[in-house]
């Protein structure tokens, strides 16, 4: 099935490091998702960006939507132990549909 | 306030057995979608249902079938399973109007085909 780029494919990082993950399309959102998986768990919403250019920010984490509508990145800052889990990004394939389609997963490790 | 509720949360079924996994969306969203995770992998999207009507379709085959109830709870059904149906299948409903592009899951259904 059809997945988007997600970088890196995994990371492993010193607690308290700030961590940058990033996903392009080929293809134009309306909108763009973020997401934290823990194992065995369902996804849990981090962010939602509406906007081309938009910054949002959500505790340490901040994503945006990039400007030309294809990418979108997402930040996280002072990483700590629980931030480990699964990070996936999210574009929506056209406006009033539910479709979206996901990234290959961001898997982050934090070293203490 | 319940979050979107799935049920069974794990299952064992054999090659060419039909099964049926149930959601209840958060209260107040009336649109539900399904997606499949296979390990290792992103979520796929199956389908998506609205007003008790499919509304759009992923790529996947008509052995996936749905349905949706006047109380927006919904049904995913797979007939004559094969060994590559086993996954996680996720729930999804609508975020609050306000924000109407958002999607919420619940914890998903694993499902083990031998």
């Amino acid at each position: 099935g059809q997945q988007l780029n997600q970088s890196p494919q995994s990371m492993f990082i010193q607690e308290g490091e700030d961590v940058s993950m990033n996903c392009t399309s080929s293809s134009i959102f309306n909108t763009w998702l973020w997401y934290k998986q823990d194992p065995g768990e369902g996804p849990v919403l981090l962010i939602a960006l509406y906007k081309a250019g938009e910054l949002t920010s959500n505790g340490r984490l901040t994503a945006q939507f990039g400007i030309t509508r294809k990418d979108s990145f997402l930040n996280i800052s002072a990483s700590i132990p629980s931030d480990v889990g699964i990070y996936f990004c999210a574009g929506q394939v056209r406006s009033g549909t539910y479709k979206y389609i996901f990234g290959t997963g961001t898997r982050l490790k934090v070293l203490a | 306030d319940a979050g979107v509720t799935q049920s069974p949360t794990h299952l064992i079924k054999t090659r060419g057995q039909q099964v049926t996994l149930r959601c209840s969306p958060k209260s107040g969203h009336d649109t539900v979608s399904w997606y499949q995770q296979a390990l290792g992998q992103g979520p796929q999207f199956i389908f998506q249902y609205y007003e008790e009507e499919e509304r759009q379709r992923g790529n996947f085959p008509d052995r996936f079938s749905g349905h949706q109830f006047p109380n927006y709870s919904s049904e995913l059904n797979v007939n004559a399973l094969l060994l590559g149906d086993s996954a996680l299948y996720l729930c999804a409903s609508r975020g609050d109007r306000g924000n109407g592009n958002t999607i919420y899951f619940g914890e998903g259904s694993w499902l083990t085909v031998v």
